[in-house]
């Protein structure tokens, strides 16, 4: 068990619908990142926050969306969800920037 | 973009060693993960190395680093049935803090 815990677990909605995954990360870590995970594009880092403020961006999507709260939990917001968003998204925390991150159990996201 | 590269695939006899290469592709990373992934679960960080070092050992674990070919490798001795998983290398990406991931070398130990 690495810490970092991950809501929900699984979550299957329609085309065009938004949703919301929820991350909480270990005790103590203020850095929380989030990953895509899919079969053609390998695991993917879409955003990453620092004790509550953006620090860096990566292949996210216009339709997506993140934010950490001041308890240091963190949410992404997926909107107008298209068939290829199906996924698993992770959530990682660190301490700080560059230090080892530790992965949430995931939350598989399927697209109808 | 930039990839990581790794093999997809390797098989090997329970007890044997196992060996997983990757190549990376930022010569100034200053940490290399290896992560291992289990079917249905999340990553698990396995070990990590610094950028100074060529060598390091934990239990069953060794990783070499080739900084000149910018070369990684992950050797798994004593191979067990339950080190069957998927094992990603990465890096620090340019930005500096996310990771920038392999494909992924899934591993597959046979009785």
């Amino acid at each position: 068990d690495s810490g970092v815990t991950q809501t929900p677990k699984h979550l299957i909605t329609a085309t065009g619908q938004r949703v919301t995954l929820r991350c909480s990360p270990r005790s103590g870590d203020l850095s929380v990142y989030w990953y895509q995970q899919s079969l053609d594009q390998g695991l993917q880092f879409l955003i990453q926050y620092y004790n509550g403020e953006e620090r860096a961006k990566g292949n996210i999507l216009e339709r997506f969306s993140a934010q950490q709260f001041p308890d240091l939990h963190s949410e992404l917001n997926l909107s107008s969800l298209e068939l290829g968003d199906s996924a698993l998204y992770f959530c990682a925390s660190s301490v700080g920037g560059v230090s080892e991150q530790y992965f949430g159990p995931g939350t598989r996201l399927t697209v109808t | 973009g930039e990839d990581v590269e790794q093999s997809l695939f390797l098989s090997v006899r329970e007890g044997d060693s196992s060996v997983i290469n990757c190549t990376y592709t930022d010569s100034s990373s200053t940490y290399l993960y290896w992560y291992k992934q289990e079917p249905g679960a999340g990553l698990q960080l396995l070990t990590y190395i610094f950028s100074n070092m060529d060598m390091k050992q934990d239990q069953r674990l060794t990783v070499l680093l080739n900084k000149k070919d910018k070369h990684l490798s992950l050797r798994i001795a004593d191979t067990q049935t339950g080190d069957s998983a998927i094992y990603f290398c990465a890096e620090i990406s340019n930005s500096g803090y996310a990771l920038n991931f392999g494909k992924g070398t899934s591993l597959l130990v046979t009785p």
